[in-house]
């Protein structure tokens, strides 16, 4: 059975500052999906990881992959208040639909 | 990009009747298409994978005589919520798998079901 933890689960941090969100798993996974969400909203794909050491990079955001460790990271650079949200990592693969999620992290980013 | 419309946004429904909630995919064929279910400050949780033209993999707990997944065309799964109760209230979302290899889940925008 896929186990999935994300840490921390909540995270209040000052605009400006940097701050990692991390994400373990326990089975083999081949790929990992980052989300967002918003209060009442569906998931708005941010990130999809397909391989090991994979980084990818969308404006204050970084995700990261590690398949051997099994252990993603989102990292925030200077965070502003628009970041605030939940987000959620998805490990998926290894020759299977495994979908479990994090139990996700709320962001909040206050002045 | 790949969509997946999903309807109604949200449903009030009183105890004992049944709820429908479509599923479509435009701009691609959904084959699988997967159903979760999410309370409040919770995780998503999947309750059922479908298939086109097959039926539907309940996961554990799930009751499938509750929910009842059908999944005709390769665009469009329903979920119908039968004889729901105030417990079933909850917010559901559907996930159609898009591509091949380089597969992706595509959400829709989710349905906030109140039973009352």
């Amino acid at each position: 059975e896929l186990k999935v933890e994300q840490n921390p689960l909540f995270l209040s941090m000052q605009e400006g500052k940097n701050y990692t969100i991390y994400c373990n798993y326990s089975t083999t996974s081949d790929r990992l999906y980052w989300y967002r969400q918003d209060p009442g909203k569906s998931l708005e794909s941010l990130f999809v990881l397909l391989s090991n050491g994979a980084v990818k990079q969308e404006g204050r955001l970084m995700a990261s992959l590690d398949t051997k460790a099994r252990l993603s990271t989102l990292h925030i650079t200077a965070a502003v208040h628009d970041l605030s949200a939940t987000y959620f990592c998805l490990p998926s693969g290894a020759g299977s639909y495994q979908l479990t999620f994090g139990k996700g992290t709320k962001l909040s980013v206050i002045p | 990009g790949a969509v997946v419309s999903q309807h109604p946004s949200w449903v009030i429904c009183k105890s004992g009747t049944s709820v429908k909630i479509e599923c479509r995919s435009l701009d691609f064929q959904a084959t699988t298409m997967f159903w979760y279910r999410q309370f409040p400050k919770q995780s998503l949780m999947l309750m059922a994978t479908s298939n086109e033209g097959s039926k539907a993999t309940y996961e554990q707990g799930v009751e499938k005589d509750k929910f009842l997944i059908n999944h005709a065309s390769l665009t469009l799964s329903t979920l119908t919520v039968t004889s729901a109760h105030p417990e079933d209230s909850s917010f559901y979302i559907c996930s159609g798998l898009t591509g091949g290899v380089y597969y992706g889940y595509t959400f829709g925008s989710g349905t906030r079901l109140t039973v009352v």
